[in-house]
């Protein structure tokens, strides 16, 4: 049973265009939870959500971020027209519930905006 | 103030030595993880406590709930203990974690 696999780990984008962070949870996980790390700071809530459905988006910004979690396939992290501030390390963590149930962590993704 | 507060913000110690991370919260919650993160790489969670104590090897994790604070301890440190320790909080009725600043933890050979 895979852990919960994070791609890419490292992406590099120009100002302006696009980032799509994938989040694979692990087998029999229907929970996904979104986190950031920007440089020298602690982790924050962006987004969680269930197959198919967002539950809380309180911690996503209000413009150019969105996040799915289709029916098949990985939870996708979408970061349109990316600036400079959207450098940060983004993990992603799955559950097979939600509340106090265990969470795995992905290896996340490290964005560098140039 | 912060809902979860770690303390202390940097730990150094010898090999061998036993260290004490806190985490204090002001919030009602139903669980909370202690989590660990090597410079560079991945989290990998190492504790999730709703209520006293428990054990992985040389890692101890309590918690008070009256209190409102947890523990860890590693017993006998070791330099691959380097890393930063992370507790995070789930409020009481909810899903998300919130997360205290990190400890971070240097063992000398």
């Amino acid at each position: 049973n895979a852990g919960v696999m994070q791609n890419p780990r490292h992406l590099v984008r120009r100002r302006g265009q696009e980032a799509r962070l994938r989040c694979s949870p692990m087998k029999g996980h229907s929970h996904v939870y979104w986190y950031r790390q920007l440089p020298e700071e602690g982790l924050k809530f962006m987004v969680y959500l269930q197959k198919e459905n967002i539950i809380d988006e309180s911690g996503m910004p209000k413009e150019r971020f969105s996040a799915e979690f289709p029916k098949e396939g990985p939870s996708i992290l979408r970061i349109q027209q990316v600036v400079r501030g959207d450098s940060a390390a983004y993990f992603c963590a799955s559950s097979p519930k939600g509340g106090t149930s265990e969470a795995f962590f992905g290896q996340g993704t490290r964005l560098t905006v140039v | 103030k912060n809902e979860v507060e770690q303390s202390p913000q940097n730990l150094t110690a010898q090999e061998g030595e036993f260290i004490t991370i806190n985490c204090s919260y002001s919030v009602g919650i139903s669980a909370l993880h202690w989590l660990q993160q090597h410079p560079g790489g991945g989290i990998v969670s190492l504790f999730m406590l709703s209520s006293g104590k428990k054990k992985h090897g040389r890692l101890i994790a309590t918690i008070n709930i009256q209190e409102k604070h947890s523990s860890l301890h590693i017993t006998a440190s070791h330099p691959r203990d380097s890393a930063v320790y992370i507790c995070a909080a789930v409020k009481a009725a909810g899903n998300k974690l919130t997360f205290g600043g990190g400890t971070r933890v240097l063992v000398k050979p």
